[in-house]
C-alpha cells in the first residue's frame, strides 16, 4: 500500500545531540515537504523538495538542514539539538502535477521531538 | 501576519447536527483552498477543496463554500458524527510562482461532535 512513513514516532533526546528524522513515501512522489507544528498552532513549511538535490528553504527559519539523494527520502537533520526545537515535525508529499488542480499533500504520522 | 485565519479554536456540535467551520484569507493570489482533518498523533488528512473560481464543493457530508469577495472559506458537515471530532485546519495556496502549490496552514478548529 502507499504510504509515507516517519520514525522515530516519538524521541527525547538531551541537548547538543545530533538527530536525524527519516521521512519515506512509497507513492513516486516528486515534492517532498517538511512542516513544523507547536500546539495550538498552525503548521509551518520549514523545507521541501521539488525532486533529487532539490531542496528550499520554508516560510519558517529553521536550524535544521535536509537532503533528497533518492526520490523517496527526505531525511532532516538537526547538527545540535537545543530545547527551543521541541515540537512536532511533519512530513509530506505530493506529485509533481497535480490531479485536479489543488496541490494535495500526503502526510506521515508526524515525529515528536522533545529536547532536554 | 497570519496569511489564514481561523479564529475559533473550538467547537461542540450535537450529533446529526450541521458543524460549520470557518476560515478568513488575506492574499488575494490564492487559488486553492484545502481542508485537513487531524486526529490525535497522526498526521493530517485531506478532506475536500475548492478552487478560488468556484463558489462551491461537495463530497458525501462535507461542503466548502467560498466567498472570494469576502475573503472567506467554510466547511460545513451534515450530519455531524462523533468520528468527526478532530482538529480542522484550512489551507491556501497559490499554483504558480516560486513557492507554487505550498501549502499555507491555519491554526486549526477543534470539532467535538456529543452523542
Amino acid at each position: 500500500e502507499a504510504d509515507i512513513y516517519q520514525t522515530p514516532r516519538y524521541l527525547v533526546i538531551g541537548t547538543g545531540k545530533k538527530i536525524t528524522l527519516e521521512c519515506s513515501q512509497t507513492m513516486g512522489h516528486d515534492k517532498m515537504y517538511w512542516y513544523q507544528q507547536d500546539p495550538g498552532m498552525e503548521l509551518h513549511l520549514i523545507h521541501y523538495s521539488y525532486g533529487v538535490n532539490s531542496t528550499e528553504k520554508g516560510d519558517l527559519s529553521s536550524e535544521s538542514t535536509v537532503s533528497r539523494i533518492r526520490t523517496e527520502h527526505f531525511p532532516l537533520t538537526l547538527e545540535s539539538a537545543r530545547p527551543s526545537h521541541t515540537s512536532q515535525y511533519l512530513c509530506a508529499s505530493s506529485p509533481r502535477f497535480p490531479r485536479a488542480g489543488a496541490n494535495v499533500l500526503t502526510f506521515g504520522a508526524g515525529s515528536r521531538l522533545t529536547v532536554l | 501576519d497570519q496569511q489564514v485565519k481561523q479564529n475559533s479554536p473550538s467547537l461542540s456540535v450535537q450529533e446529526g447536527r450541521i458543524s460549520i467551520l470557518n476560515c478568513d484569507y488575506t492574499n488575494s493570489m490564492f487559488d486553492y483552498f484545502l481542508w485537513y482533518k487531524k486526529y490525535p498523533a497522526e498526521g493530517p488528512t485531506f478532506l475536500i477543496s475548492i478552487s478560488s473560481i468556484k463558489d462551491k464543493n461537495e463530497d458525501g457530508r462535507f461542503t466548502v463554500f467560498l466567498n472570494k469577495s469576502a475573503k472567506h472559506l467554510s466547511l460545513h458537515i451534515v450530519p455531524s458524527q462523533p468520528g468527526d471530532s478532530a482538529v480542522y485546519f484550512c489551507a491556501a495556496s497559490v499554483s504558480y510562482g516560486g513557492s507554487q502549490g505550498n501549502l499555507i496552514f491555519g491554526k486549526g478548529t477543534k470539532l467535538s461532535v456529543k452523542p
